[in-house]
């Protein structure tokens, strides 16, 4: 597609329960990110993928937060069991592959857990 | 590690005035850097990165961005601010581990 795609756009969703956000790349990037964006902070590195493989997964904040990217193209986060911390806007993004080239963002996808 | 500072939360600028937004990093060896701009309720978008080359290097809707290495900065530049540039602005900065490091974002706030 010409851009990256992200749904939901919004999700509102009860404390304790599971939500997938998906993520659709520009098509033939290799590389994909996920941030994860707080009220008024910049984004905080999640997870990274090149092709189907999860390269780093340092930033997920803890055992509840889960990515995939199966076939090396469109990748799912999955929040399980939400609290109210998880409220965020998690921001996917997609490059070509090698260090230096530009990443480009999706609209992200607005959580809270109410 | 590597790490970006925006020390400045705010820039207030009067329309047609030059703008400046400050961005200083930390990393291993030479960087890869970047700016992004974000408007209310949306994705972030792609400015301008340098690489290597020419110091200054020219992006989107008339910025530009000075690579200084010995003081280890990437200030944001605009000759003429217009209202419609009134948004948030990142800086990044990543290298060997392709994953770009994010500072926490300067509002600027061009006034008519």
């Amino acid at each position: 597609g010409a851009g990256v795609s992200q749904s939901p756009r919004y999700k509102v969703a009860k404390r304790g329960q599971d939500v997938a956000l998906r993520c659709d790349p520009i098509s033939g990037h290799v590389s994909l990110f996920w941030y994860q964006q707080a009220l008024g902070q910049g984004p905080e590195f999640l997870t990274y993928f090149q092709n189907e493989a999860q390269l780093d997964k340092s930033g997920l904040p803890s055992d509840r937060f889960f990515a995939e990217r199966p076939e090396g193209s469109v990748s799912t986060l999955k929040i399980q069991r939400t609290q109210q911390e998880d409220s965020a806007v998690y921001l996917c993004a997609s490059s070509l592959e090698g260090a230096g080239n530009t990443i480009y963002f999706g609209e992200g996808s607005w959580l809270t857990v109410v | 590690a590597q790490s970006v500072a925006q020390p400045e939360d705010q820039v207030n600028v009067a329309e047609g005035n030059p703008l400046t937004v400050k961005c200083t990093y930390s990393v291993s060896g030479n960087p890869y850097l970047f700016w992004y701009v974000q408007y209310p309720n949306r994705g972030l978008q792609f400015l301008l990165k340098y690489i290597t080359g020419d110091n200054l290097v020219k992006g989107s809707y008339g910025f530009e961005a000075e690579f200084n290495k010995s003081q280890t900065s990437f200030h944001l530049k605009k000759p003429s601010a217009l209202v419609s540039d009134s948004a948030l602005y990142f800086c990044a900065v990543s290298r060997g581990s392709y994953i770009p490091t994010f500072g926490r974002g300067t509002s600027l706030i061009v006034h008519p």
